[in-house]
């Protein structure tokens, strides 16, 4: 089946610890991306990557690293968390020169908490 | 910038109302048009899409057409279900980027 696979599903931690959110994706795509989910502002683009190694700044970067080593594999990185993160987050994949235009695949999500 | 404005919601139905959720947007070029529904718990999934002015995109009763016009892409469905109950959002693409731009999203809730 394909699918994003995002790990883990709810996650608590405190101020300070760093974190890492999993992404994984079975279906070749080059593109992936992450979005953070807030109530009132929709889902806004923390970063994206075109392919292997090459990875770009979304419109709410700071806070965060990604990397891409590999073309699955797209984790999201927070070094030292605060509670202004504290957010539900989405990682989706599509391929890569089509504008979106067959659909991103979503991961389920992962509900952060800072505490 | 661009961006894309949905109406604020939620909107509450009962099952078999007609129901319009509203979208516009702000671009530069020529963007295609998307909505995007997400169900509790889960991620989104494309519920359907148009990319140039003038096209209809469907798919399970839903329908929206691309007004270049007015610059708007309306949700509309005739006859709605307790099913539908979820959360809807608008979104845009730019030529030469596979960004997707999303409206603030929409809650529908249908009521038997």
């Amino acid at each position: 089946e394909a699918q994003v696979t995002q790990n883990p599903r709810y996650l608590i931690t405190v101020t300070g610890k760093k974190l890492t959110v999993t992404c994984s994706q079975n279906m070749n795509h080059e593109y992936m991306s992450w979005y953070r989910q807030d109530p009132g502002l929709g889902l806004r683009q923390i970063y994206y990557s075109m392919n292997v190694e090459v990875t770009d700044k979304g419109d709410v970067p700071e806070g965060y690293k990604v990397s891409r080593k590999e073309k699955r594999n797209f984790p999201l990185i927070l070094e030292s968390p605060s509670p202004n993160q504290t957010s539900l987050y989405f990682c989706a994949s599509s391929l890569a020169g089509t504008g979106g235009n067959y659909g991103y695949t979503f991961g389920s999500g992962t509900r952060l908490t800072v505490v | 910038g661009d961006s894309v404005t949905q109406m604020e919601g939620p909107v509450t139905l009962s099952e078999e109302a007609f129901l319009t959720i509203n979208c516009t947007y702000t671009a530069t070029g020529y963007p295609s048009l998307f909505w995007y529904v997400q169900y509790p718990g889960e991620g989104l999934q494309l519920l359907l899409k148009a990319t140039k002015a003038d096209d209809k995109g469907s798919n399970k009763g839903f329908e929206a057409t691309y007004r270049k016009e007015t610059t708007s892409f309306h949700l509309e469905k005739g006859s709605v279900q307790v099913s539908d109950s979820a959360v809807y959002f608008c979104a845009l693409s730019l030529d030469n980027t596979d960004k997707l731009i999303f409206g603030t999203g929409t809650r529908l809730q249908v009521f038997p």
